[in-house]
């Protein structure tokens, strides 16, 4: 079993759609993070959790809502997206501070 | 501000071969850590490696090795007789430290998609 499961694994939405995505992960860590990789692009942090408290949202468009209703469980609740939104959108955990980040599969997002 | 350059985008080598991914990053911050992910066609990343700034000792792990140079601010990475698993994209990234709280900021440079041909 991976310590860091995402699903759907790939979704295909029309921007008016509302959908979410989940990531869990079985680690034990406290902190949880949302990350967007675009095609020939730096991955970009999103959102982050630390014990169910967001501590960082990088910019990101109102059309992203996170939740986090516990250290194990963290959602991206999508809705009105835009063509430009379509990417790979990567979960990822850690124990703390400067300890490594274990990713999740991902969830490959197409827009149409 | 920080920064992660990867100026290698894509490496083709032939099985056997040695390759040695660069990174160069740019901080003015003193106390910082870097990092080596694998991401393999499947998607998820692959931790590697963890270093900070304080550690310029190189590291050898089976086949993967790593050079800290805080003189050129770089941290590179050499696979020693490379194999077709080895094929995957290679991201450098360096954390900023985060002092008010419990969780660390990655800044990624943009990966080297390596392929090893049989």
């Amino acid at each position: 079993e991976t310590g860091v499961t995402q699903t759907p694994r790939h979704l295909v939405m029309g921007m008016t759609n509302k959908k979410s995505l989940k990531c869990e992960q079985h680690l034990g860590h406290n902190a949880m993070y949302w990350y967007k990789q675009s095609a020939k692009k730096p991955l970009e942090l999103m959102f982050v959790y630390n014990f169910k408290e967001q501590t960082e949202n990088n910019s990101v468009p109102s059309r992203f809502s996170p939740e986090c209703p516990n250290s194990s469980h963290l959602f991206l609740h999508l809705h009105t997206l835009q063509p430009e939104d379509s990417a790979l959108y990567l979960c990822a955990s850690s124990r703390g501070l400067n300890q490594p980040q274990h990713f999740g599969d991902g969830t490959r997002l197409s827009i149409l | 501000a920080q920064k992660v350059t990867q100026a290698q985008t894509e490496i083709s080598v032939v099985e056997k071969e040695d390759v040695t991914l660069d990174c160069v990053y740019e901080t003015r911050d003193t106390t910082y850590y870097l990092f080596w992910y694998k991401q393999p066609p499947s998607g998820e990343l692959v931790f590697l490696i963890r270093r900070n700034s304080f550690d310029e000792q190189n590291e050898i792990s089976g086949r993967y090795s790593w050079n800290f140079q805080k003189s050129t601010s770089s941290f590179n990475f050499t696979i020693t007789a490379s194999q077709v698993v080895d094929s995957a994209v290679y991201f450098c990234a360096l954390s900023e430290p985060n002092y008010g709280g419990a969780t660390n900021k990655l800044i990624f440079g943009t990966g080297t998609l390596l392929a090893v041909q049989p």
